[in-house]
């Protein structure tokens, strides 16, 4: 059980604006920077949002993070079918004194 | 272009050790913080350890705290993982992954991944 609450599943047709929501506590979100990843399957996971709301060179501008206490979201803009994925969030934890990675939202493109 | 080159997996028994490599080119290694991250089968991404750029800081997570070392060589753009006292429940695919923040690190950000290295612990 991750300090970090991710929905396991969420899903969307294409074109559609998906939501994953990250919940955590003010000792992980609510101090730290905020990191999502997408894994597709069978490959090592990807960068999506750095530092809560940056994205790094090659992200589409349809995925975008941000971050409110202690919570943080990523939304998929104009859904598509290549974003079928495992996606993460990921933060610094003080009091673990170490990472904490969200157990996974897997998102199916109806 | 970053690329990370990971080596040592394979199958153990319980008990037993391995030690991991990941090969770092495209970037100055020693500028940046490096981490290893797993993913047992089915499972979500688990943290495992981390190590400052320098080597000189180092982080475990409580899973593995006492039986796995991380280390880097600087010089050879290396970065080490030392597993010991290997259980089953540390079959995973084991990542080495490079830190977004040039300097003090991050430590959960993560922009550069290695393609993998399984590691399965088994009798």
């Amino acid at each position: 059980q991750s300090v970090l609450s991710l929905p396991p599943s969420a899903s969307g047709t294409p074109g559609q604006r998906v939501t994953i929501s990250c919940s955590g506590s003010s000792s992980n979100i609510g101090n730290n920077n905020v990191y999502w990843y997408q894994q597709l399957p069978g490959t090592a996971p990807k960068l999506l949002v750095y530092r809560n709301n940056q994205r790094p060179s090659g992200v589409p501008d349809r995925f975008s993070g941000s971050k409110s206490g202690t919570s943080a979201s990523l939304v998929i803009s104009g859904l598509r079918s290549e974003d079928e994925a495992d996606y993460y969030c990921a933060t610094w934890d003080d009091s673990l004194s170490g990472p904490v990675f969200g157990g996974g939202t897997k998102l199916t493109v109806l | 272009e970053v690329q990370l080159v990971e080596s040592g997996g394979g199958s153990v028994q319980p008990g037993g050790s391995l030690r991991l490599s990941c090969v770092v080119s495209g970037v100055t290694f020693s500028n940046y913080a490096m981490g290893w991250v797993r993913q047992a089968p089915g499972k979500g991404l688990e943290w495992v350890s981390g190590i400052s750029g320098s080597g000189g800081t180092s982080y475990y997570a409580d899973s593995v705290k006492g039986r796995f070392t991380i280390s880097r060589d600087n010089s050879e753009n290396t970065l080490s993982l030392q597993m010991n006292s290997l259980r089953s429940d540390d079959t995973a695919v084991y990542y080495c992954a490079k830190d977004e923040a040039w300097g003090s690190g991050s430590y959960s950000g993560f922009d550069s991944w290695g393609q993998g290295t399984r590691v399965t612990v088994s009798s």
